[in-house]
């Protein structure tokens, strides 16, 4: 079993939709939880850091951490076609392993006009 | 968040040739950096940790004498993929921690790498 699952996608959606993007991780001892974006030819740009259960939002981003179902997901509401982009999730521990990030697959995201 | 910066950003070299990335923390003082290497349509995949004035740590399968990391100041790591070859060519990113006691990583813009 992968440390964290993600579905790769490609998900596409029109301008406007809500995108629910989600991971799902096998150790209990991981407590932080970070969503990247990557355009296409870039590096990873850090889109929200969380560790405790529950949500956090920044503008139109919504992360949720449910510990209890291991269970991560970022929601974006009204998309823009500037949205399109690979979304990460990655995941660590206290001192894990000197810092260590686990990342998902990526799920490729595209929005429509 | 904390800025890095890569140079160069893309690279074409010659099968054979060596070719040295380099990463620079341009805000603050990074004791930790890390490399990356990432295949098309693919996830990061961690090549090694490098630790200021000290040997980097390699993940398993990555071979230390092909890909020699430097990390002589607070601010600069370096990656340089030695004798490349075709398989070699990939999207080669560093990253940085947070602030000390944070557990983000800070990526740089990623340096693409074509081996002919």
């Amino acid at each position: 079993q992968k440390e964290v699952e993600q579905d790769p996608g490609p998900l596409s959606v029109p301008e406007g939709a809500i995108v629910s993007l989600n991971c799902t991780y096998s150790n209990s001892a991981f407590q932080y939880f970070m969503w990247y974006r990557q355009y296409s030819r870039k590096g990873p740009e850090l889109l929200m850091y969380t560790y405790s259960s529950g949500n956090k939002e920044d503008g139109r981003f919504t992360a949720q951490v449910d510990k209890s179902s291991k269970y991560i997901s970022l929601f974006i509401r009204d998309s823009q076609p500037s949205d399109s982009a690979t979304y990460l999730c990655a995941i660590t521990g206290e001192g894990y392993q000197g810092g260590k990030l686990i990342f998902g697959q990526g799920t490729e995201l595209s929005v429509k006009p | 968040g904390a800025v890095v910066s890569q140079h160069p950003s893309w690279v074409i070299c010659k099968s054979g040739t060596s070719v040295k990335i380099e990463c620079r923390s341009l805000d603050f003082q990074a004791t930790t950096m890390f490399w990356y290497r990432q295949f098309p349509k693919q996830s990061l995949m961690l090549m090694a940790t490098s630790n200021e004035g000290s040997k980097a740590t390699y993940e398993q399968g990555v071979e230390k004498d092909k890909f020699l990391i430097n990390h002589a100041s607070l601010t600069l790591s370096t990656l340089t993929v030695t004798s490349a070859h075709p398989e070699d060519s990939s999207f080669y990113i560093c990253s940085e921690r947070g602030l000390v006691g944070d557990n983000e990583q800070f990526f740089g813009p990623g340096t693409r790498l074509t081996v002919l």
